[in-house]
């Protein structure tokens, strides 16, 4: 089956630092890849997505590629901001079963002023 | 457009009550999620439904669980007798296949079982 492991957490970083949380998958076809972040008290949201190999989501500062040779999916950001402050979700979806997706375990990042 | 919508936001209820959550989905999408998320457990799809059809179940804890989706723009989790260790909260998800896949979650059900 498919599955997708996160770094794990949780991250403190001091604001302006450099983020990277690292996100590898399994699955047996050629999924669409997701990272969304989940703000205190609200529902998950999408951050950025990509939908085959290659392909870079950005959004906000946040970018990440779709490595298929590595089978990775990792979230980076040049100099994060206290507002940033929150729970990152790596997740896939397989193209012919439309929604179902498979998420990580959460990623918590605290930045601090 | 209106996001997910989920009522009630908050639940306090006591151990052995019926608890009754619901969803209207994004209009147009035609699969419908529902989570569970604790600090313990993560974030656990429970059932999803494609047009209004239940298509996987498995992840529905036990019998006390169910949910329905009488139409397009509705869905309900009941608990039935609820205990405290189904305290969590609840998220509804919509989606269509034209959005490669994309999750749209409600603000969640926070539900408190004393």
């Amino acid at each position: 089956g498919n599955s997708v492991t996160q770094m794990e957490g949780p991250v403190t970083l001091s604001e302006e630092a450099f983020l990277t949380i690292n996100c590898t998958y399994t699955a047996t076809g050629y999924p669409s890849l997701f990272w969304y972040v989940q703000y205190p008290g609200e529902g998950l949201q999408l951050l950025l997505k990509a939908t085959k190999a290659d392909d870079k989501g950005s959004n906000k500062g946040f970018e990440a590629t779709y490595r298929k040779e590595t089978t990775s999916f990792h979230l980076e950001k040049g100099s994060v901001q206290v507002s940033d402050s929150a729970v990152y979700f790596c997740a896939l979806s397989e193209k012919n079963n439309a929604g179902k997706s498979t998420f990580g375990d959460g990623t918590t990042l605290t930045v601090k002023p | 457009d209106a996001g997910v919508i989920q009522s009630p936001r908050h639940e306090v209820t006591e151990m052995g009550q019926e608890v009754t959550l619901r969803c209207k989905p994004i209009s147009g999408h035609d699969y419908l999620f529902w989570y569970r998320q604790t600090m313990m457990r993560g974030l656990e799809l429970l059932i999803y439904f494609n047009n209004n059809v239940p298509i996987d179940d498995s992840g529905m804890p036990e019998d006390r669980f169910s949910a329905k989706m009488p139409n397009a723009s509705f869905s309900t989790l009941k608990i039935q007798p609820s205990e405290p260790r189904d305290s969590a909260v609840y998220f509804c998800a919509s989606s269509s296949p034209m959005n490669t896949g994309e999750l749209f979650f409600g603000e969640g059900s926070r539900l408190t079982v004393l």
